[in-house]
This record gives structure tokens, sequence and C-alpha cells, in this order.
């Protein structure tokens, strides 16, 4: 059983590029949330998919946040048009259908904007 | 909605004694409460979860926690600390749906 795998684990980019973000859910979990974490701070929910379908978008930071699960499988987060302060760790969870309650958290990516 | 007050920011304890790190949570019907371990760099590892039933709950590695309703308190255990524990912490109130609130974590150092 492997755990969220996320991809890649540190990210650095010049502020103004677009950078994009990969989440491997468990195998058979049906839904998968992303968070951001600054320094200090616990994770900040920011979406979350049911399948394919984005239930819950309103908390993404900006119109700059978008992310995507199109296979209903992996899904990508993507941030254009990066400022200094979207410098953070970018969390995946996944939970299980049968106790969606619970979240098993990926490794995370370290982005930093320059 | 729920939140969730850590606060300990940073703790300090000698290898071999007891450990206790606290959490106060805000929700107005019972909530699932969660205990995390995330250590430098890495993502967060559940430790134990609290749904129902039973107030005193056992996790992995011997930790413990015990949900006191009267108290909106759901505190962290450990009777002997190790090295290996030392970590950030974080306590976590989900209301039943997507909506999963972190604290802010605390930091727990273990002396030698």
């Amino acid at each position: 059983d492997t755990g969220v795998s996320q991809d890649p684990r540190h990210k650095i980019t010049k502020r103004g590029q677009n950078v994009t973000f990969r989440c491997d859910p468990i195998s058979e979990h049906n839904r998968l949330y992303w968070y951001r974490q600054t320094l200090g701070q616990g994770p900040e929910f920011l979406t979350y998919f049911q399948n394919e379908a984005q239930l819950e978008k309103s908390r993404l930071l900006s119109d700059r946040f978008s992310a995507e699960r199109p296979k209903g499988s992996f899904s990508t987060l993507e941030i254009q048009r990066t400022e200094q302060g979207d410098s953070a760790m970018y969390l995946c969870a996944s939970s299980p259908p049968q106790v969606q309650e619970t979240q098993y958290f990926g490794p995370g990516t370290r982005l930093l904007v320059l | 909605a729920q939140s969730v007050t850590q606060p300990d920011i940073h703790i300090t304890v000698s290898e071999g004694a007891s450990l206790e790190l606290r959490c106060n949570y805000s929700y107005g019907a019972t909530p699932y409460l969660f205990w995390y371990v995330q250590s430098p760099g890495q993502g967060l590892q559940l430790l134990l979860k609290y749904f129902s039933g039973d107030t005193l709950v056992q996790g992995i590695k011997g930790f413990e926690a015990e949900f006191k309703r009267s108290q909106s308190s759901f505190n962290l255990r450990k009777p002997s600390v190790h090295w290996s524990d030392a970590a950030e912490y974080f306590c976590a109130v989900g209301a039943g749906n997507n909506d999963m609130r972190f604290g802010a974590g605390t930091r727990l150092t273990v002396k030698p």
C-alpha cells in the first residue's frame, strides 16, 4: 500500500512564473484535498474533489489558483503568475469512501518564489 | 465554523518524561477530532482520531488522547517520550464534511 505521493517535492521559481504540482492519492480513495501550510502554521484548506468533481473551491486563495482532477485519480494544483507570498508547503491528502473524515497526507511540495 | 486552539507553541521535555499537549476546540456539535505529527520538511502522519464512543483513544507510537466535552478539549498524552518524538504536533477538528481546521501546532523538543 503506497501512500499519497506528490511531485515535485521542492520547486524554486521566479515571481510571475506559473507552477503546477501533482498529487497521486492512495488507490481507491475517492476524495482528494489540497492544503497550504506556511511557516509556523497548521495546514489551511484550499479545495477538494470527490472523484473528478471539485466540490469546494471557494477557499482557493485567489483566481490565480486552480486545481483539476480530470479522471478522478491524480490531481494537479496550478498557481499562475506566482508571487513571493505564495511561498509555502502545498500538501495533498486523500480519504477513503468508507471513512471520509480521515485524511491521509502526502509529503508536500515546498514552493519558493524568488 | 469550527476552530482549534493549541495554547503551547513550543514544549521541551526530557527523554523518558511524560508528555501532554493541549488542544481546545470550538464547535457546536460533537466534532471529529484528530492529532497529526509532522517531522521537519515532511507531510502529516495521523496519530489518532476520535469520532464517538470511548473518550480515551489509543493511537500509534504509544500516544493516547482524551476527549472531554465539558472542557472542549482533546489533549494528547504519552507516558514516556523518546527522542524520536521530537516533531510538530497538530490538533484538527472536522465537522463531518470536507472542512477540517487545524491548530497552529506545538513544537516538541526532547532533551537527552
